[in-house]
């Protein structure tokens, strides 16, 4: 199974600031990745699939790149709502196989 | 409005048995792949199975293959998890997903709320 590696696991942070999170797969998955943030008792929501594609309603403030092992999420300037847990899910192939997850939280 | 609604968690024993289900509202769940994610405890996400539109592919992570079966029924707008020979780290929160085809890959774009299911003795 391909393995899903996000850094770091958890970052504090203040509103306003750039947030970058990493996710490193253990092999090639052209850009076969999503990233999902989930807020604390709620369901995950997708926030950017094609490793670089906003997903309708995201703002445009999320933004995803890498292509083949290595992707970024970034969030360009915090908001209090974006304080949550974010995923990434690689799709490229069976099992598919979330990140560990990053926890961004208020500094 | 598309809602996913799952039902059918509880406290179970571990060897027992429990069907999930998850009803679709707001789309037509026959013209999507439809999926099962869980996340233990405090834990992360976990991907469990994946059913294609007519049910004719499904796929399921090494950890519950043999023990869980995905089935759907598209009359019904339905899907649903058969979990067999439950054990205690199958306890999790069981999360429906509407599976995005674009281009040949593939996103959720839509979650229910999640069930609950306790494995204890």
């Amino acid at each position: 199974a391909i393995q899903m590696t996000q850094s770091p696991s958890s970052l504090s942070a203040s509103v306003g600031d750039r947030v970058t999170i990493t996710c490193r797969a253990s092999q090639g998955i052209r850009n076969d990745l999503g990233w999902y943030q989930q807020r604390p008792g709620k369901a995950p929501k997708l926030l950017i699939y094609a490793a670089s594609t906003l997903q309708i309603g995201v703002p445009s403030r999320f933004s995803g790149s890498g292509s083949g092992t290595d992707f970024t999420l970034t969030i360009t300037s915090l908001q209090p709502e974006d304080f949550a847990t974010y995923y990434c899910l690689q799709d490229y192939n069976y099992p598919w196989t979330f990140g560990q997850g990053t926890k961004v939280e208020i500094k | 409005e598309v809602e996913l609604v799952e039902s059918g968690g509880d406290l179970v024993q571990p060897g027992g048995s429990l069907r999930l289900s998850c009803a679709a509202s707001g789309l037509t769940s026959a013209t999507y792949w439809m999926s099962w994610v869980r996340q233990a405890p405090g834990k992360g996400l976990e991907w469990v199975a994946n059913i294609k539109q007519d049910g004719s592919d499904k796929s399921s992570a090494d950890s519950v293959k043999g023990r869980f079966t995905i089935s759907r029924d598209n009359a019904n707008n339905s899907l649903y998890l058969q979990m067999n020979s439950l054990r205690a780290e199958d306890t999790a929160i069981y999360y429906c997903a509407r599976v995005l085809a674009v281009a040949g890959r593939f996103y959720f774009d839509y979650w229910g709320q999640g069930t609950l299911v306790t494995v204890s003795s």
